[in-house]
Formats: structure tokens, C-alpha cells, sequence
């Protein structure tokens, strides 16, 4: 069974511009996470998507934001980039959120110039 | 203070040593999380509970409730465990989120 799958792997943007990373979970997993990693604060809790709605949500500024389409895949999108946005951007899926062990994708590295 | 705290923050053994990585954490949890992430970002889920102990092969890991800490234990340990540990807890209210740990780099000389 493919694992999660994450693209781009890599991205470079300058700051003010907007990106969307795409996650697509293993099949038949219908809960999705978003994790931010910085070398700073660490993993930090983004949101988490189940059957298209969006379960939970971190303590992010309205700049990041996600959806979950109807085969489960994930988007996140990030508006008016800014330097600190940099970091690992990593989705994990599951078959029911909370009470499940995550699979973990490789992950987006994102560059903010 | 972190919702979250591990110890020891780096960790440097000899192969074969026994390992020990502690978390404790100060919200109400429904499980407690330990990933493994080795250099280049690739995280993998070791074990999620919610009371008692678990094992896998080599690693142990443990959760006392009452005392909101939990430890992972690696038995022979092998240059391959070389990694960064991460627990994470799963909040019981709320919007249930994750919360992280620091992180313990450990590094398993041959």
C-alpha cells in the first residue's frame, strides 16, 4: 500500500506571494493533519480534516488555511508568505481521527526569500 | 512552561546500552504519542497509548497516568536508532489537538 504522499517536495517563494501544498493520504484513510516544523518552535498542530470538514484547528493566523476534497486528498494554502513561514510542512493521515495512529508523509520544505 | 517537556534534550550512548527518553506533560490527555524522525524530516509513528506499556520489537514505551509522564525504552541499542524522538500529546477537551515535545536527539555510537 503507497504511503502518503506530499508535493512539491521542495518550494522557494518570496515573501507576499501565496503557496498550496497538496497531501494525499494513504487510501482509505479519511483523516488528515497538518504539522508546521521550524528548528524554533518545533512540530506545531496546524489542522486536522475528517470526511471534508475540518475538525480541529491550531493557533495559526487566518493566512493558513486548508480543505479536504472528497477522495480525502488535502490542499493547504499559505497567502502573503512571510519569512517565518519557512519551515517543514508535514501531513499525516489516518483512518479516524484522534483515536489512530498517523502516517506521517515526507513532507514540504518551504523556502520564504 | 511547555505543555510538553522531554528529557534529556540530546543523548549520546554506546551500542548495546539501554536507552531511556522521558516525557511529561502537564494538560489531560486521551493518548500520548511517540514518533522517531531521522535526518531529512521523515517521521514515522512508534506507538500511541493511552495506559499501561507497549513493545515493539527493541523499544518499550510506558504512560502513568496519574503522574502524566511517560518513557521510552530502547534495549540493545543500535547505531540504525540514531534519530530524533519526539512525544506528543493528544488533548482529552477541546479541539483534541496534538502537542509536541521538543524533541530528544539521540545518537548511538558503534
Amino acid at each position: 500500500k503507497a504511503g502518503v504522499t506530499q508535493t512539491p517536495r521542495y518550494l522557494i517563494k518570496t515573501r507576499g506571494q501565496q503557496v498550496t501544498l497538496s497531501c494525499s493520504p494513504i487510501s482509505g484513510h479519511r483523516s488528515v493533519s497538518w504539522y508546521q516544523q521550524t528548528p524554533g518552535q518545533g512540530l506545531q498542530f496546524l489542522f486536522e480534516y475528517f470526511s471534508e470538514t475540518q475538525r480541529n484547528k491550531g493557533n495559526f493566523p487566518g493566512r493558513f488555511s486548508g480543505r479536504q476534497f472528497s477522495n480525502s486528498r488535502s490542499e493547504m494554502n499559505v497567502s502573503t508568505l512571510e519569512l517565518g513561514d519557512s519551515a517543514l510542512y508535514l501531513c499525516a493521515s489516518s483512518f479516524f481521527p484522534s483515536t489512530d495512529t498517523q502516517y506521517f508523509g515526507p513532507g514540504t520544505r518551504l523556502t520564504v526569500l | 512552561k511547555n505543555e510538553v517537556e522531554q528529557s534529556p534534550q540530546n543523548l549520546t550512548a554506546q551500542e548495546g546500552e539501554f536507552i531511556t527518553i522521558n516525557c511529561s506533560y502537564s494538560v489531560g490527555i486521551s493518548a500520548l504519542h511517540w514518533l522517531q524522525q531521522h535526518p531529512g524530516g521523515g517521521i514515522v509513528s512508534l506507538f500511541m497509548l493511552s495506559s499501561g506499556k507497549k513493545k515493539h520489537g527493541r523499544l518499550i514505551a510506558t504512560i502513568n497516568i496519574q503522574e502524566k509522564h511517560s518513557s521510552l525504552h530502547i534495549t540493545a541499542s543500535h547505531p540504525r536508532d540514531s534519530a530524533v524522538y519526539i512525544c506528543a500529546a493528544r488533548s482529552n477537551f477541546g479541539n483534541e489537538k496534538l502537542t509536541f515535545g521538543t524533541g530528544t536527539r539521540l545518537t548511538i555510537i558503534p
